[in-house]
């Protein structure tokens, strides 16, 4: 089956710790996504690439950090300079540049306490 | 499961009405617009699109309504099930000043659906 996946479900850390959460595609497609949700509020946009070995901040990017190295990977860091990262975070990937339909993972939900 | 949009706007239907979820976009320049519904503890799902040079686009059971004088856009999900409770979000296409175009968020619909 083609999708995304994103590991773990729920993940807890303690403040002050950076953790890292996975998201992996197997649908080929070169542009990738992270968003934060939060209660509330629609999705916000953290780090985006477009192609492998390159990315680029999107409108809440402090704290975090990213790396694509494979077509397939993009993992994101949560950083302890994250002020508030207890959220909902959403892994996505499309088929081209641009933001055209977006597939969404089954999303982490972190909890730093 | 996930606590979404604790604060959402909430439609409430019976199984078998039609619903209609609207929400307003603030860019008069987006080109394309997407309606996604997610589920609790679950990410987002791709229900339908459409471009700026259409009034109306419909699909299955679902039809999309653009208003570009009023800025306004609407889901319509016809004889609503109660697997059709969900919160609904609509996306604008936004060009960023990199010259990448990303999607915009509404904060969402709650639609609940009684049997």
């Amino acid at each position: 089956d083609g999708g995304i996946t994103q590991s773990p479900k729920y993940l807890f850390r303690k403040e002050g710790q950076n953790v890292t959460l996975s998201c992996e595609q197997n649908l080929n497609h070169d542009a990738m996504y992270w968003y934060r949700q939060d209660p509330g509020q629609g999705l916000r946009l953290i780090y985006y690439s477009q192609i492998v070995n390159d990315f680029q901040k999107g409108d809440i990017a402090e704290g975090y950090s990213v790396s694509r190295e494979k077509k397939e990977s993009f993992p994101l860091t949560v950083t302890s300079a994250q002020k508030n990262p207890t959220a909902f975070y959403l892994c996505a990937s499309s088929q081209g540049q641009g933001a055209y339909e977006q597939y969404f993972g089954p999303g982490t939900r972190l909890t730093v306490t | 499961g996930e606590s979404v949009g604790l604060h959402l706007p909430t439609l409430s239907v019976q199984e078998g009405d039609n619903s209609i979820i609207n929400c307003a976009y603030s860019n008069s320049a987006s080109d394309y617009f997407i309606w996604y519904k997610q589920e609790s503890g679950k990410g987002p799902q791709f229900i339908i699109d459409i471009r700026s040079n259409m009034d109306k686009r419909q699909g299955q059971r679902v039809t999309v309504l653009l208003n570009k004088t009023v800025k306004h856009l609407s889901l319509q999900i016809a004889a609503t099930q109660p697997g059709d409770s969900a919160v609904y979000f609509c996306a604008e296409r936004d060009l960023m000043n990199t010259g990448f175009q990303k999607l915009v968020f509404g904060t969402g619909t709650r639609l609940l659906v009684s049997p």
